[in-house]
């Protein structure tokens, strides 16, 4: 198993700009979740999908930032506009609801200039 | 309000010593716990977990202790080995089973 993909690996973006990033979860899992890691807040969720609908949408920054899940496997995070305090690394990860143990991606490094 | 608080920020430990890394909890409906250690550059592995029925896990040379009426979850490594450097971060997952809530993490260095 390849494990979650998330890409790009690194996204370096000028305020204003749109920014998407991507996610292929583990095949068969039914949850996932796209978490922020920040010096300051350390890893913090944003949203959270079971069975391809979204749970739990509090951590979401705010309007800016938006995420789908249009099938078992594949979801985008997205932010619209970005500014310089969205740079951090976001992690997507799943996990096969009730079993216990989350997955990571090895992340996106966005930086927002 | 930080629902999984792990107070040391950072921690040196003597190679083939213990580590002990401590977490604690706010939330009486978490069931579930887990260890997660994180390198630069790449996403948390999963490391050990324990269930809320337990209070001991041991895996190895990691075992993790649950005090539930305290409130209160340690890993400890023995011995302690260089490669172990890393960010251990403490999450907690709610009884619904879908959710999970991490920890600001600890950095651990292991000093050969």
């Amino acid at each position: 198993d390849a494990g979650v993909i998330q890409s790009p690996r690194h996204e370096v973006t000028e305020m204003g700009q749109e920014v998407t990033l991507r996610c292929k979860p583990i095949s068969g899992h039914n949850s996932l979740f796209w978490y922020r890691q920040t010096m300051m807040r350390g890893l913090e969720l944003l949203i959270y999908f079971n069975n391809n609908v979204p749970i739990d949408d509090s951590g979401m920054p705010e309007d800016r930032f938006s995420a789908k899940m249009p099938n078992a496997s594949f979801s985008t995070l997205k932010i619209q506009p970005s500014e310089p305090r969205d740079s951090a690394v976001y992690f997507c990860a799943s996990s096969l609801g009730g079993t216990g143990s989350l997955f990571f991606g090895p992340g996106t490094r966005l930086t927002v200039l | 309000d930080q629902q999984v608080k792990q107070n040391s920020p950072s921690l040196s430990v003597q190679e083939g010593r213990i580590s002990i890394l401590n977490c604690d909890y706010t939330n009486s409906m978490f069931d579930y716990f887990l260890w997660y250690k994180k390198y630069p550059a790449e996403g948390p592995t999963f490391l050990i977990s324990i269930s809320s029925i337990k209070d001991k896990n041991e895996d190895g040379r990691f075992t993790v202790f649950l005090n539930k009426s305290a409130k209160h979850l340690s890993l400890h490594i023995v011995p302690s080995q260089p490669g172990d450097s890393a960010v251990y971060f403490c999450a907690a997952r709610d009884n619904y089973g879908q959710n999970f809530v991490f920890g600001p993490g600890t950095r651990l260095s292991v000093l050969p």
